[in-house]
């Protein structure tokens, strides 16, 4: 079964770092764009960016550049969303999901890491 | 490309026939134009991609049309686990890849 594991709810304070997990399974995780999608509480879904863990090649929203980081490790089928300063406004959910390859949609979602940034 | 989804809410009962519209900023090239459904406190799920491929194991009550800027998401005789929000999003042009802002199907 293909899945997107990802990493535990996070609260951390104004200013700190973090970074959280999406780890695939079932299929070859270096072959396939992962995604990731920012859901604010009560909001909609916006794309953040896509990385292609094959070669790390990595496309950022322009509302995003320079605000997160994405990356991968092909080795442990691992994908990451780092900050290096949070702020109160980047509490929210954070999916990943898997692009199928033939198109850029996205077939495989995780079920989320909620982020909490408060003083 | 900017995506503009309506009604924001659609009131309805089960058994009924929703119909939901995208409309984009400009053309969607190869029609790629996906639809997702978000139950509450749930990941978002794929219905729809290339605006009228059900994804695998969605049943055939979702059907989706359309090409250019107008695209529709129908669901015919709403099941109670139809109530939910539904989002499109397009992929035809560079990233960034944007969602629409959702609409709310409700009983």
């Amino acid at each position: 079964e293909v899945q997107l594991v990802q990493s535990g709810a996070e609260v951390k304070k104004p200013g700190d770092s973090l970074r959280i997990s999406c780890k695939g399974s079932g299929y070859t995780f270096s072959t396939y764009w992962i995604a990731w999608v920012r859901q604010m509480p009560g909001q909609g879904l916006e794309w953040m960016g896509i990385i292609y863990p094959g070669d790390s090649d990595t496309t950022y929203s322009p509302s995003f550049k320079g605000q997160v980081t994405i990356s991968a490790d092909e080795s442990t089928s691992t994908a990451y969303l780092q900050w290096s300063s949070l702020k109160a406004s980047d509490s929210a959910m954070y999916y990943c999901a898997r692009l199928p390859g033939y198109q850029y949609h996205m077939d495989v979602w995780g079920k989320g890491t909620t982020v909490t940034v408060s003083s | 490309i900017v995506l503009t989804q309506s009604p924001a809410t659609l009131s309805l009962s089960p058994g009924d026939r929703a119909t939901l519209s995208c409309r984009a900023s400009e053309s969607i090239t190869g029609r790629y134009l996906a639809w997702y459904q978000q139950s509450p406190g749930q990941a978002p799920r794929l219905l729809i991609y290339a605006a009228s491929n059900r994804a695998t194991g969605i049943p055939d009550r979702f059907s989706g049309s359309g090409s250019g800027t107008a695209f529709t998401l129908t669901i015919t005789r709403l099941a109670p686990e139809d109530f939910a929000v539904y989002y499109c999003q397009q992929y035809g042009s560079s990233p960034p890849w944007t969602f629409g802002q959702g609409t709310k199907v409700e009983i």
